[in-house]
């Protein structure tokens, strides 16, 4: 199985930061990888897939690029809707796996 | 809009088999265009793709569950199913279900509400 490990675990940051995530793969996995964002009780939600490209309706300040093993998620300036987890999860190998997570929190 | 239900026991013995349903309402679950899967989530893990499946019968499982595993589709319901049997503590988790982004890319744009499933005597 591909690990996806994520750093950091978690992050304390204020509204207006500039967060960076970090994801790297255990092996190549090209551009496939997406970025979902997850609050407390609900599901999770596509932030970014193919690496870099921003799903529908998601604000512009989340970005997301790499490719090979090591990727990033950047939120430009945080919002206090963005306190949250966020996954990383290759779509280039069976089994499809995810990241153990990176904990926005409030600074 | 899609919207995508979960629905299925709360609590399962040890040993028995876990089945859960997807119901899809907002869109037909009949198109050629979208795989359909399922997530899991361990309270205050992270998530474990489970499996996947198509209309038209193709799945694609995870290989840590594919022994005990089916995924199928009743199109004329708009429902897409789970079945895990031999049921065990370490299978206690959210189930969510999920559309594929398109065809069988597995990237998922659209999410049910989840439940909690606990395995217990």
């Amino acid at each position: 199985d591909i690990q996806m490990t994520q750093s950091p675990s978690s992050v304390s940051a204020s509204v207006g930061d500039r967060v960076t995530i970090t994801c790297r793969a255990s092996q190549g996995i090209r551009y496939w990888l997406a970025w979902y964002q997850q609050k407390p009780g609900k599901a999770p939600k596509l932030l970014i897939y193919a690496a870099s490209s921003l799903q529908s309706g998601v604000p512009s300040r989340f970005s997301g690029s790499g490719s090979g093993t090591d990727f990033t998620l950047t939120i430009s300036s945080l919002q206090p809707e963005d306190f949250a987890t966020y996954y990383c999860q290759q779509a280039n190998s069976f089994p499809r796996t995810f990241g153990q997570g990176t904990k926005v929190e409030i600074k | 809009q899609l919207q995508l239900q979960v629905s299925g026991p709360g609590l399962v013995k040890p040993s028995e088999t876990l089945s859960l349903t997807c119901s899809v309402s907002g869109g037909s679950i009949s198109t050629s265009s979208y795989y359909w899967g399922w997530i899991r989530q361990p309270p205050g893990k992270g998530l474990e793709w489970v499996g996947s499946v198509h209309y038209g019968g193709t799945t694609y499982y995870n290989p840590s569950l594919e022994s005990r595993l089916t995924i199928s589709v009743d199109t004329s319901k708009n429902q897409f199913s789970l079945n895990l049997n031999s049921m065990t503590a370490a299978d206690t988790a959210v189930y969510y279900c999920a559309k594929h982004l398109f065809y069988d890319v597995h990237y998922f744009d659209s999410w049910g509400q989840g439940t909690l499933v606990t395995v217990s005597s």
